[in-house]
């Protein structure tokens, strides 16, 4: 049973510069969410794709942006990169289903370095 | 708004003795769930105990246990007969019950464990 992947593993961007992060979810999810961790800190949230669109959103500005395709996988994307986006990205998928909240499971990272 | 606090920073333990983890949460919802997830240096985040809000009994994983005090709002992680590959960041987390929408999770700073040998 594949877990949650994310690619690529790292990342190294300059300043102004876009990026796109992708993830495919745990086998039998169709929900996909997305964390940003600073170093040293615990993971926030940025936001979360259900059915193809943005269901919630954390606090984070339109430069942050996603996408979920019909596979249920997912990409962030990030534009006019920061030094302060310098983090570890990631992802978390889980099953949208009756009642029953459901498990969140994380994949790997991606770790962004911006330069 | 809900915030979730780790007041220990680090910790160490040695190996298969005990160890408690602390962690507070506030908000003014009834309906909620709680986690802790462990996140090794590896960086994989992986989830080692979760627990409903309504129910008053603790959950228990093999080694791990909490003790959840709802009034309290405090949700501590026990880890009994630690080993040396429960050296890793500790973080709790909590997310509201949408009745079956996953909710965003809300993450404390954590809590860095090593266990030595």
């Amino acid at each position: 049973d594949a877990g949650v992947t994310q690619s690529p593993t790292h990342l190294i961007k300059t300043r102004g510069q876009q990026v796109t992060l992708r993830c495919s979810p745990k086998s039998g999810h169709d929900t996909v969410s997305w964390y940003q961790q600073a170093l040293g800190q615990g993971p926030q949230f940025i936001f979360q794709y259900y059915e193809e669109e943005e269901r919630q959103r954390g606090n984070f500005p339109d430069r942050f942006s996603g996408h979920q395709f019909p596979n249920y996988s997912s990409e962030l994307n990030v534009n006019a990169l920061l030094l302060g986006d310098s983090a570890l990205y990631l992802c978390a998928s889980s099953l949208a289903q009756g009642l029953i909240q459901e498990t969140q499971y994380f994949g790997p990272g991606t770790r962004l370095l911006v330069l | 708004a809900q915030t979730v606090t780790q007041s220990q920073p680090e910790m160490s333990v040695q190996e298969a003795e005990t160890v408690t983890l602390s962690c507070t949460y506030d908000t003014s919802e009834n309906n909620y769930y709680l986690f802790w997830y462990k996140q090794p240096p590896s960086r994989q985040m992986i989830l080692v105990i979760r627990q409903e809000a309504y129910k008053q009994q603790n959950a228990t994983e093999n080694r791990f246990s909490v003790n959840f005090q709802k009034a309290a709002k405090s949700f501590s992680l026990k880890i009994s007969d630690s080993q040396l590959g429960d050296t890793a960041m500790y973080f709790c987390a909590f997310t509201l019950d949408y009745g079956g929408s996953q909710g965003n999770l809300i993450f404390g700073k954590g809590t860095k464990l090593s266990v030595k040998p």
